[in-house]
């Protein structure tokens, strides 16, 4: 069965430092994908980051990388140089892959952690 | 600019009332879902869709159904309101463009059953 864990539930940082955020998942597919997502005070959800289980390079966005740890099924969110701003809830979700015959495209989410920046 | 609407923001509905969500995305994409967000809990999957005249069970469809009348259009419907269904409610599109395609997601809608 699937499964995405986020086991950090509130991490408090300074303004400036780096952070990172835990991620495990479970999955039987050959291939799959990972992406993390942050959801805002408001209530949105944006789309942050994605990894493809067959790269080996740790994807990179901005202020936001990723450490993809195939064997350990593990993908951390690191964001450099903390802002105000990204004070938010972080999701990891996983999509099954392309052997996998139905629900093509859905996502299996993790608890979210919540992050607090600190001026 | 694509996007993902929600309708209404906000509802409070009696138990036992009928509740209609409704999602309208203009991104074209084909798949459409259904996600409730409860506290520690993270997202979890109801219904979903492929395309119009489509709907699948996702994780935790009981007591609750969907419809998809067009491309555009995707609605969740909870045909006896139970305090337990009391949540908030995204919807979100998608499409499979060589398998990378992250999910877009609306605004939420805060449904409250008393």
């Amino acid at each position: 069965a699937q499964k995405v864990t986020q086991t950090q539930t509130s991490i408090s940082v300074m303004e400036k430092t780096t952070v990172t955020m835990d991620c495990v998942y479970e999955t039987q597919d050959s291939s799959y994908f990972l992406f993390w997502y942050k959801q805002t005070a408001s209530g949105e959800i944006v789309f942050l980051i994605r990894q493809d289980s067959y790269k080996k390079e740790n994807a990179t966005v901005g202020h936001y990388s990723l450490n993809f740890q195939k064997p350990k099924s593990s993908i951390g969110l690191i964001i450099t140089a903390t802002q105000i701003e990204d004070s938010a809830v972080y999701f990891c979700a996983m999509r099954e892959g392309i052997d996998r015959g139905s629900a093509l495209g859905r996502l299996h989410f993790g608890a979210g952690t919540q992050l607090i920046v600190i001026p | 600019e694509a996007a993902v609407t929600q309708s209404p923001r906000n509802k409070v509905a009696v138990t036992g009332g009928k509740v209609t969500l409704s999602c309208n995305q203009t991104n074209n994409h084909n798949n459409m879902y259904w996600y409730r967000q409860d506290t520690g809990h993270g997202l979890r999957l109801i219904h979903y869709s492929y395309g119009a005249g489509s709907t699948e069970k996702g994780d935790i469809p009981d007591g609750y159904k969907a419809s998809r009348p067009s491309q555009e259009n995707f609605s969740l419907i909870l045909e006896l309101a139970t305090p337990s269904q009391t949540s908030v409610y995204f919807c979100a599109s998608g499409e499979l463009q060589g398998f990378y395609a992250e999910q877009f997601f609306g605004p939420g809608t805060r449904l409250t059953v008393l």
